[in-house]
């Protein structure tokens, strides 16, 4: 069964420093994974995906992250955090043979102070 | 492109009522999928439709149903209402296409149950 993990419940950064979201997933066969951020009372922003090609994809707002096959991981990173960038952050994996049902990880509220 | 919508933002109901949630996907989206998010467990697949029949289903029982109109517009329904019922209820969008796609998701109903 496919399932992702996200192991931080929380992440702190200061501003200016860079950030990593941790995800790790597990899939019977080729991973389809995604980002989505969720600022309070709002719904989910797509971010970010991977589906085949280089290991490092670049999102929106800056973000991006590392595919690595062997860690089965997909973190995800930013170079400079940003106040706004404190958000509940979710890695997904897609189902591939039922393409449309997807599995969210726990979420990682990341805080990124002044 | 407009957006996800859902309708209503907000609801209060009792122990014992039902409810119907409304859900307008994005103009061209033929899947719509339903996702129940609480703090304590997080987000939950409800169920998938696509072209009027449920495509996928979560783990959730039977007082939870849905459907989907021919013009893709979905509504949900949750019956003999609990407590335990109170969250947040996202409606999710996307293309039924290869490679796949992204989930676009709306701001949600609050559901809350007194």
């Amino acid at each position: 069964a496919q399932s992702v993990a996200q192991p931080e419940d929380q992440v702190n950064v200061a501003e200016g420093n860079p950030l990593t979201v941790k995800c790790t997933y597990s899939v019977s066969g080729n991973p389809y994974l995604f980002w989505y951020v969720q600022y309070p009372n709002r719904g989910l922003q797509f971010l970010l995906k991977y589906i085949t090609g280089d290991n490092l994809v670049k999102g929106s707002y800056g973000f991006e992250a590392e595919f690595n096959k062997s860690q089965t991981s997909f973190h995800l990173k930013k170079p400079s955090a940003l106040v706004s960038d404190s958000a509940l952050y979710f890695c997904a994996v897609r189902d591939a043979p039922n393409f449309n049902k997807f599995y969210f990880g726990s979420g990682t509220k990341l805080n990124v102070k002044p | 492109k407009a957006g996800v919508t859902q309708t209503p933002r907000y609801l209060i109901k009792t122990r014992g009522q039902q409810v119907t949630l409304s859900c307008s996907p994005i103009s061209g989206h033929r899947s719509v999928s339903w996702y129940q998010q609480t703090p304590g467990q997080g987000l939950q697949f409800l169920f998938e439709y696509f072209s009027e029949t449920q495509r996928n289903k979560g783990n959730f029982p039977g007082r939870f149903s849905g459907r989907q109109f021919s013009n893709s517009r979905s509504e949900m329904n949750v019956s003999t209402l609990e407590l335990g019922d109170s969250a947040l209820y996202l409606c999710a969008s996307s293309p039924d296409s290869a490679p796949p796609q992204p989930q676009h998701f709306g701001d949600g109903t609050r559901l809350s149950i007194l």
